[in-house]
């Protein structure tokens, strides 16, 4: 059965500092990988994902995504983070063949601090 | 403009009174799906629905029932809510395989 694992709950960083929010996924068949960010009190909205083909992915406001089959990860990174990234940030799989049931993460709670 | 739309946006009811959720698509999707969103659970699928006609169950489809009788629309039934069915619940719409569009969300309180 899929499961997605999001390691992190929260995670706090400085302005300009680095960043990566963790996903590990279990899953028996092929899938589709998704990042989407949720601001306060709005809706989710896609960052990047991954379908097939080459396993880095760029998404928008400058995260990127690796996909790793044999860890079966997908974390995702940003080099300078803003306090406008300040959100929820959740991992997503849908199954690549079939029904595409989706599951996601429980999210990481990115807080940039000045 | 392309959008998901739900409504109504905010609902407060009491236990048993049957209430429907809509939500609309414009963009020609296949793909719809309802979701919950409550704390440190992230979102669970409930229903999704792979055309018209074609629906199947999520993760939690206990005390939902749905319906995909045109293309764009996918309402959500509670036949008799319970507080335990208090959360965020967000519509989705996609082409195969894509990104999910998402509707503003519904917040739902059942007291």
């Amino acid at each position: 059965a899929q499961s997605v694992t999001q390691l992190d709950s929260q995670v706090p960083v400085f302005e300009e500092a680095p960043v990566e929010l963790r996903c590990n996924y279990s899953s028996s068949v092929s899938v589709y990988l998704f990042w989407y960010v949720q601001y306060p009190n709005q809706g989710l909205q896609l960052l990047l994902k991954y379908l097939s083909g080459s396993t880095l992915v760029k998404g928008i406001n400058g995260f990127e995504a690796e996909f790793n089959k044999s860890q079966t990860s997908f974390h995702l990174r940003k080099p300078s983070v803003h306090i406008s990234d300040t959100a929820e940030y959740f991992c997503a799989v849908s199954e690549g063949t079939g029904g595409f049931k989706t599951i996601f993460g429980a999210g990481t709670r990115l807080f940039v601090k000045a | 403009e392309a959008q998901v739309t739900q409504n109504p946006r905010y609902l407060i009811t009491v236990t048993g009174k049957k209430l429907t959720v809509t939500c609309s698509q414009n963009m020609n999707h296949e793909y719809m799906s309802w979701y919950r969103q409550d704390p440190g659970l992230g979102l669970r699928q409930i229903y999704y629905s792979m055309n018209v006609e074609v629906t199947d169950k999520g993760d939690v489809p206990e005390g939902y029932k749905v319906s995909r009788k045109e293309k764009r629309n996918f309402p959500l039934i509670l036949e008799s809510p319970s507080p335990n069915q208090t959360s965020l619940y967000f519509c989705a719409s996609s082409f195969y395989g894509g990104e999910q569009f998402f509707g503003p969300g519904t917040r739902l309180t059942v007291l």
